[in-house]
């Protein structure tokens, strides 16, 4: 069983829809949460950072993480098709040596 | 803030050859530095761990002698893939982690390598 589990998709859904991107893991001791956009042949981009659990906002973006369920959620309000792009979650413990375990990223298509 | 560049964005070579590529965090200190590979359409898998002025540490699998990796400072890592062959065909890609931030990392534009 891989640590972070996240569904590759591909998702297509139409401009101005709310979509949930989705990642479930195993390791208890995961308290920091990120979400990544990757566009074709590019580095990955810092979205949103959580640490523990709760809800972070910033603009279109929503980040959950429920600890409890060991289940975290990305929600984008008001799709793009510039939000057309590559997913990927990602987490790791509390030690700021700790490494960063990616999940496999979620192909998101916004139909204008 | 928080911008990584690499350099070259995009290499081919002969097999055989060896290929340097470098990662640097342009606005801030980077104690450490992480080497992914991705292949298409696949995720992002680390490579090695670079810490600066320490050897650099390896994941399963990783063969460190051929992929030799340098981080003489706190703003520069770099990758060397030597004896370069058609199966390393990959996207690069390098990240850095800010000293004074927290766990997050910033990554570069990745370094597309394309071995004939």
């Amino acid at each position: 069983q891989k640590e972070v589990e996240q569904d590759p998709g591909p998702l297509s859904v139409p401009e101005g829809a709310i979509v949930s991107l989705n990642c479930t893991y195993s390791n208890s001791a995961f308290q920091y949460f990120m979400w990544y956009r990757q566009y074709s042949r590019k580095g990955p981009e810092l979205l949103m950072y959580t640490y523990s659990s709760g809800n972070k906002e910033d603009g279109r973006f929503t980040a959950q993480v429920d600890k409890s369920s060991k289940y975290i959620s990305l929600f984008i309000r008001d799709s793009q098709p510039s939000d057309s792009a590559t997913y990927l979650c990602a987490m790791s413990t509390y030690s700021s040596a700790s490494k960063i375990i990616f999940g496999s990223g979620t192909r998101l298509s916004i139909r204008p | 803030g928080a911008v990584v560049s690499q350099h070259p964005s995009r290499v081919i070579c002969k097999s055989g050859t060896s290929v340097k590529i470098e990662c640097r965090s342009l606005d801030f200190q980077a104690t450490t530095m992480f080497w992914y590979r991705q292949f298409p359409k696949q995720s992002l898998m680390l490579m090695a761990t670079s810490n600066e002025g320490s050897k650099a540490t390896y994941e399963q699998g990783v063969e460190k002698d051929k992929f030799l990796i340098n981080h003489a400072s706190l703003t520069l890592s770099t990758l060397t893939v030597t004896s370069a062959h058609p199966e390393d065909s990959s996207f690069y890609i390098c990240s850095a982690r800010d000293v004074g931030g927290y766990n997050e990392q910033f990554f570069g534009p990745g370094t597309r390598l394309t071995v004939l």
